[in-house]
């Protein structure tokens, strides 16, 4: 079982629409918690990181479920412009790795 | 200019031949790592290093070996290539364990 596993998609939606991804991950001692959004052919950039109690920024919500050990990115209002890959990333407790990378879920806004 | 810059951008080679991939830096970070990515998977760490005098084995590093010539900078090379490394490299810098990561634009590679 890959240690963070993600649905690659794609998904499409029209725009305006609400779009949601979920992240499992397997390892218990996972401690952190981000997303990152990688558009095509470029660098992934930090999208927002994970708290327990779940965060907003703008358009964007993400949450973390430690009991089942998933996190979730709700994208509302969808823009052309969100389409993108976006990767969930874990720092396992006590892991030299630091990071670990899910392979990416792709949205595609369509207008 | 970018925080991160990765040379080359691109690169066509034959197997068997030596290729050196550079990174380089201004974000004064001691954290450098390299990560390769293939379709459909997962960056894959390859080599990471916390200080000038560390260097650290990642999940990938068979066939891979690297160097931290300062804290600026830290290249990766591939001793003989072959065609399985085929990717796009990503140099990456952070200023702590559970920090964001900045990448660098990537490093097209092709081994034919």
């Amino acid at each position: 079982r890959k240690e963070v596993e993600q649905d690659p998609g794609p998904f499409n939606v029209p725009e305006g629409a609400t779009v949601a991804f979920n992240c499992t991950y397997s390892n218990s001692a996972s401690q952190s918690f981000f997303w990152y959004r990688q558009d095509c052919r470029k660098e992934p950039k930090l999208l927002m990181s994970v708290y327990s109690s779940g965060n907003e920024d703008g358009r964007f919500t993400a949450q973390l479920n430690r009991a089942s050990q998933y996190i979730s990115l709700l994208i509302r209002d969808s823009k052309l412009s969100d389409s993108a890959t976006y990767l969930c990333v874990v720092n396992i407790r006590g892991s030299a790795r630091q990071l670990t990378f899910g392979s990416g879920t792709q949205l595609t806004v369509l207008p | 200019d970018a925080d991160v810059t990765q040379t080359p951008r691109n690169r066509i080679t034959k197997t068997g031949k030596r290729i050196m991939l550079e990174c380089s830096q201004t974000k004064g970070h001691d954290r450098m790592y390299w990560y390769r990515q293939d379709p459909g998977l997962g960056l894959q760490l390859i080599y990471y290093s916390f200080d000038v005098k560390d260097i650290n084995k990642g999940e990938i590093s068979d066939g891979y070996s690297v160097s931290r010539q300062a804290q600026a900078k830290f290249s990766l090379s591939l001793e003989s290539a072959i065609p399985n490394q085929t990717a796009l490299y990503f140099c990456a810098t952070s200023n702590s364990p559970t920090g964001e990561l900045f990448f660098g634009e990537g490093s097209r590679l092709t081994v034919l």
